[in-house]
C-alpha cells in the first residue's frame, strides 16, 4: 500500500452536477498531483498542488479546480459535469515537485449519466 | 501528435516468451523516464526507471535512447502474472508526469 487514500471509491452523477473528490497524501509528502484516466487511455495531468498553491496545470477547463489543505490533503472539484468527465480520477503524492517517486492512490471512478 | 506514443497492442504471448514494448516521446526537454504497470481497474505502480545506460531488474530490462527519443522495455520469460497494461512515462522537472496510452500484455498458459 502507498499510504495515499482517495474517497469516494465510486461515484455516479448526472450532467450539470458538481462533484468533489478527496485525496490524503502519504505522510511527509507536500505535493499532490491529480490525473484523469479515461477508459483505454493513459492518465492525463490535471494540476499539481504544492504547499497549498497550484503549481502547474494541464489542458483542462476552469470548471476543474482544486484545493490543498495545511495537512497537504487535497480536493478536486468539477463543476457542470459533462458525460466525457466519466473517468478514473487519480491523485499522486510526492516529497516535492519533481522530487522522488509519485505514489498513486487507488482512484475514484466517476460515472456521469 | 501525442507527446508520448505507444502501441496499445494487445500483445498476446505464451508463458516463457520474451516480449518488447517501445515508446517514443516528442519533447527533447523531457527530464526523466519510467515504466509503470497498471492492473485492470487499479492505480499505476512504478515498475522501473529508465536510464541511457540501460537498467535491469530481474526479468525486466529498460533502455533509453535520447538521440532517437525512444524508450524500450523487454520482459524475458513471461509469467501469467505479467499480464497488465504497461505505461511509458516522461517526467518534467516540475514533477508533471506525461503518460503514453499504455500497452496491454496478455500472457497465456
Amino acid at each position: 500500500e502507498t499510504g495515499v487514500t482517495q474517497s469516494p471509491t465510486h461515484l455516479i452523477k448526472t450532467r450539470g452536477q458538481q462533484v468533489t473528490l478527496r485525496c490524503s497524501s502519504q505522510s511527509g509528502h507536500n505535493t499532490v498531483s491529480w490525473y484523469q484516466q479515461a477508459l483505454g487511455q493513459g492518465p492525463q495531468f490535471i494540476f499539481q498542488y504544492y504547499r497549498e498553491e497550484e503549481n502547474g496545470r494541464g489542458n483542462f477547463p476552469p470548471r476543474f479546480s482544486g484545493l490543498q489543505f495545511p495537512n497537504y490533503s487535497s480536493e478536486l472539484n468539477v463543476n457542470a459535469l459533462e458525460l466525457d468527465d466519466s473517468a478514473l480520477y487519480l491523485c499522486a503524492s510526492t516529497l516535492g515537485p519533481g522530487v522522488g517517486e509519485q505514489f498513486f492512490g487507488p482512484g475514484t471512478r466517476l460515472t456521469v449519466l | 501528435r501525442k507527446e508520448v506514443e505507444q502501441d496499445p497492442g494487445p500483445f498476446n504471448v505464451p508463458e516463457g516468451a520474451t516480449v518488447a514494448f517501445n515508446c517514443t516521446y516528442s519533447n527533447s526537454a523531457s527530464q526523466s523516464f519510467f515504466w509503470y504497470r497498471q492492473d485492470c481497474r487499479k492505480e499505476p505502480k512504478l515498475l522501473m526507471s529508465v536510464y541511457s545506460s540501460g537498467n535491469e531488474d530481474g526479468r525486466f530490462t529498460a533502455q533509453l535512447n535520447r538521440a532517437s527519443q525512444y524508450i524500450s522495455l523487454l520482459i524475458r520469460d513471461s509469467k501469467l502474472s505479467d499480464s497488465a497494461t504497461y505505461l511509458c512515462v516522461v517526467r518534467k522537472d516540475t514533477g508533471k508526469l506525461i503518460f503514453g496510452q499504455g500497452t496491454t500484455l496478455q500472457v497465456k498458459p
